[in-house]
């Protein structure tokens, strides 16, 4: 059983809506992540909080907003989407981020996101 | 620069049969090497991990993968699959001194009865 929980499982949006996907976990983790996948291709990372900062961007647009409240909480507000921006959106977190660390990353169940 | 090959883009077998996934990795530095599945309509799951050590690793369900440095492998082998082993199965590497995880594109496992 995955200890990452995303909310909601399935959401359908329009071009125009505004909506949030939300992620927790209670590993006690300092890293948290979005990533964005395709049918059978591997996940994008999108973007890295650590301690609740945020330190990855990959250049991710702007009509993508993360939102990291506290350590355990995760969102990731959406608004004027694309239909090609229709994909499984994880949640992951990891005990840490840096470097020269093999952190296992755990991932959550996904939410899967249409565009319409 | 990291990069992570996996060399085969779909394994069919049949069921109770041995598979052997394939991996192979460049990396100027040392490494760290995971294995992940993820079953249908589902999030990934680590599969097995090597950090450093016995270059033999031991994973969940029965898989196990070996650390090959000279031929920069680390292929993913299971003695036996069952047809719940059907999934995508993703390589990725951790280069020390690199923040984020590399991934393979993936091998979409097919177990037939």
């Amino acid at each position: 059983d995955t200890e990452v929980t995303q909310t909601p499982k399935h959401l359908v949006m329009g071009m125009t809506n505004k909506k949030s996907l939300k992620c927790e976990q209670h590993m006690g983790h300092r890293a948290m992540y979005w990533y964005k996948q395709k049918a059978k291709k591997p996940p994008e990372l999108m973007f890295v909080y650590s301690y609740e900062k945020l330190s990855i961007n990959e250049s991710v647009p702007s009509r993508f907003s993360p939102e990291c409240p506290n350590s355990s909480l995760l969102n990731l507000h959406l608004h004027a989407l694309q239909p090609e921006d229709s994909a499984l959106y994880l949640c992951a977190s990891s005990q840490g981020q840096g470097a020269y660390s093999g952190n296992t990353i755990y991932f959550g169940e996904g939410s899967w996101l249409t565009v319409v | 620069a990291q990069s992570v090959t996996q060399l085969d883009s779909q394994v069919p077998v049949f069921e109770e049969a041995p598979v052997e996934l394939r991996c192979n990795y460049s990396s100027s530095v040392s490494v760290y090497l995971f294995w992940y599945v993820q079953y249908p309509n589902q999030g990934l799951q680590l599969l097995l991990k090597y950090l450093s050590g016995s270059t033999l690793v031991k994973g969940i369900n029965g898989f196990e993968a070996e650390f090959n440095k000279s031929q920069t492998s680390f292929h993913l082998r299971k003695p036996s699959v069952h047809i719940s082993d059907t999934a995508e199965y993703f390589c990725a590497v951790k280069a020390g001194n690199n923040r984020k995880l590399i991934w393979g594109l993936g091998t979409s496992l097919a177990v037939n009865p």
